[in-house]
């Protein structure tokens, strides 16, 4: 199963919004609602920022939300800042009970 | 709080096989399935397979059927991963993660990575 295509990078300044796209297939996206966004910053390792499409966990800020389309599925960060710097990762369940991400994209706040 | 704590990086040959163990700790391990995900030097991230604790029942990505096996020790709360007949494109970071709920969900939390390097 190919991956899910997002954008390879993204840039925009501080203050800023900018939406990352997500797109899938019936199969995973637009099967379930179990899309998740995972926020990387150089050297870490992964960190949950949206759950189920549009939840934040615990002490993930409002800045970051969540919304899907059919197949496709976005993530927003508003009031971008120089943190939000990171590559961002889509992922889904998906009809063959296994999981998919996207390929990532690379944010740059200018 | 929740913590998954990861074994030292390993270099292997080609034709060898790595296990990798996650220790966890701040939850109750039978309550949560483990996800590994790896990540090949400036890739993105690659599914590899779920494990229930509950049920050691695994599910794993096609690609890894065969090669991998993925096992839990409820009596240490530690997760493993063996990965055999090692190639140079298995090189990566392999993480292990708790899954939010059930299987389906989210992967909420994440171990440090091990970094697996592949060289003869």
């Amino acid at each position: 199963q190919s991956a899910l295509t997002q954008p390879a990078s993204l840039s925009a300044s501080p203050g800023q919004s900018i939406t990352i796209s997500c797109s899938g297939t019936s199969s995973d996206i637009g099967a379930f609602d179990f899309v998740s966004w995972y926020q990387q910053h150089p050297g870490k390792a992964p960190k949950l920022i949206i759950y189920e499409v549009r939840n934040r966990p615990s002490g993930i800020s409002y800045r970051f939300s969540g919304s899907k389309s059919g197949d496709t599925a976005s993530l927003t960060i508003s009031g971008l800042q120089a943190e939000d710097e990171a590559d961002y990762y889509c992922s889904s369940y998906t009809s063959d009970t296994t999981r998919i991400f996207g390929g990532g994209t690379k944010l740059t706040v200018l | 709080q929740v913590q998954l704590l990861q074994s030292a990086a390993e270099v292997k040959e080609p034709g060898a096989s790595v296990e990798i163990s996650c220790k966890t700790s701040g939850y109750t391990f039978s309550n949560k399935a483990i996800s590994w995900v790896r990540q090949a030097p400036g890739q993105g991230l690659e599914w590899m397979g779920w494990i229930n604790p509950t049920f050691e029942h695994p599910n794993y990505a096609q690609k890894f059927k065969g090669r991998v096996t993925m096992t839990t020790d409820t009596s240490t709360s530690t997760a493993s991963m063996e990965l055999r007949n090692l190639g140079s494109d298995d090189t990566a970071t392999y993480y292990c993660a708790t899954i939010f709920r059930g299987v389906v969900t989210a992967l909420d939390f994440w171990g440090q990575g091990t970094l697996v390097t592949v060289s003869s």
